[in-house]
């Protein structure tokens, strides 16, 4: 069975400093991997997405992930935060069966910005 | 372009009372339908996925069932809520093209479910 560890429940940081939420995956098979932003009041939305080639992926809003196999990780960063990126931020890896996709969700980082 | 409905967006039921949540996607055909459940603190644990109408995967075993009657459309009910119950539930879909391009899902707005 896989599953995902985010290891930060709550992340509290200024505006202008430098962001980096940890994710660990456990897994015996070729990997997908998200990280998905829960914005205050709003639904699920994809930050940014892994599936091969590069493992340094670009997202919106300036995020960016490094996909690090020997190390079963997948770090969300940010050189430097704002307060709209307070939100909750989820990492997932998906497994396959048939043709359906399903994710396992890690149980999320809280970061909160401050002005 | 997809979009993704839900509802109702908040529902305050009885113990002991049924359910039905509806989800409905457009722009897209033929999609795999997700339901998931958010517990207060804690991740997204999926419950239900459909790859097609009537095919009904459950990931956990649990007081509540899913359908779906149309391509895209998919129905979380029970029969007889419990305390537990209660949670943030999201519906999502995805493509089925095996490309890795079209891996990602895509999630509803929810629905909050207080059962007292």
């Amino acid at each position: 069975a896989q599953s995902v560890s985010q290891h930060n429940h709550h992340v509290i940081l200024s505006e202008a400093a430098s962001l980096e939420l940890g994710c660990n995956y456990s897994y015996g098979g070729t990997v997908n991997l998200f990280w998905y932003v829960q914005y205050p009041g709003q639904h699920l939305q994809l930050l940014l997405k892994y599936f091969s080639g590069d493992p340094l992926v670009k997202g919106i809003k300036g995020f960016e992930a490094e996909f690090i196999k020997s190390k079963f990780s997948f770090n969300l960063r940010k050189p430097s935060v704002q307060w709209s990126d307070t939100a909750e931020y989820f990492c997932a890896v998906s497994r396959s069966s048939g043709s359906a996709r399903q994710l396992t969700f890690g149980s999320g980082t809280q970061l909160t910005v401050l002005p | 372009s997809q979009t993704i409905h839900q509802w109702p967006a908040t529902l305050v039921q009885p113990v002991g009372s049924p359910l039905s949540l509806e989800c409905t996607v457009e722009g897209t055909s033929n999609p795999n339908l997700y339901w998931y459940r958010q517990a207060a603190g804690r991740g997204l644990q999926l419950l239900f996925y459909s790859v097609g109408i009537g095919q009904i995967s459950s990931e956990v075993p649990q007081n509540l069932s899913a359908s779906r009657p149309q391509d895209r459309q998919f129905i979380l009910s029970s029969k007889k809520l419990l305390l537990s119950d209660s949670g943030f539930y999201l519906c999502a879909w995805s493509t089925k093209n095996s490309g890795g391009a079209n891996f990602a899902q895509f999630f509803g707005p929810g629905t909050r479910l207080t059962v007292l």
